[in-house]
């Protein structure tokens, strides 16, 4: 059964650079079929895509976080992680890390079947 | 930018139907998809590309979209329904992906 565990920091200072690794068991990040990606969801509120990665390099960022976020992926380890720079008060989130479900067909969105429990991570001095 | 518009709460008696509806402009052209989420816990999808369900969704819970407008119901609503579900889209050129507000389920 396939399970995602994110881990990292739960308290990130302003300005720094947040860092997330999510592990994944009982399945291959190396699959050539399955994409993996980083959604957050500010507390009360609905969720925000990141970004998403294949195996093979290919990866796709939300336009508004592009600029500060790099996702990554380390087949050996089997995991996937996610970096925020210059992070402020406005990316204190649950972040998730999951695997989409197929392929995104034409006129489709990112969407993801499997997810990880979730990790809060606050900003804050 | 754009924007998916949910209600913010829709309530229901256990065993009537409920609907849950999510209007944006390019949904006439975009497909929608629909998250289930319990407290305290990672959401589930339970429906993609407006109508389909991933595997271990039951068949009363069904999307439809029409216009302007996309529709999740839940037939037999039952208390374990009781969650936040939120549609998610993108604008008319797809690089932008964008969630709705969430609707709040309540069964009783």
């Amino acid at each position: 059964q396939l399970q995602l565990q994110e881990s990292g920091p739960g308290l990130v200072w302003p300005a720094e650079t947040l860092s997330l690794s999510c592990s994944v068991s009982g399945g291959s990040i190396s699959s050539s079929s399955d994409y993996w990606g980083w959604i957050r969801q500010p507390p009360g509120k609905g969720l925000e895509w990141i970004a998403t990665i294949h195996y093979s390099g290919t990866t796709y960022y939300n336009p508004s976080l592009k600029s500060r976020v790099t996702i990554s992926v380390d087949t050996s380890k089997n995991q996937f992680s996610l970096k925020l720079k210059s992070v402020t008060a406005a990316d204190t989130a649950v972040y998730y890390c999951a695997r989409r479900l197929g392929s995104v067909v034409p006129a489709g969105a990112e969407h993801f079947q499997h997810w990880g429990q979730g990790t809060l991570v606050t900003v804050s001095s | 930018s754009y924007e998916l518009t949910q209600p913010p709460s829709v309530s229901v008696s256990p065993g009537q139907t409920a609907r849950i509806t999510c209007s944006g402009d390019a949904l006439p052209k975009r497909y929608v998809y629909w998250y289930q989420q319990k407290s305290g816990q990672a959401p589930i999808l339970v429906i993609y590309e407006d109508s389909k369900r991933p595997s271990g969704i039951p068949e009363r819970i069904s999307g439809s979209s029409s216009g302007t407008l996309a529709t999740l119901t839940i037939g037999g609503a039952r208390v374990d329904d009781e969650a936040d579900y939120f549609c998610f889209s993108t604008d008319s050129t797809g690089n932008d992906n964008v969630c709705g507000g969430g609707t709040k389920l309540t069964v009783l």
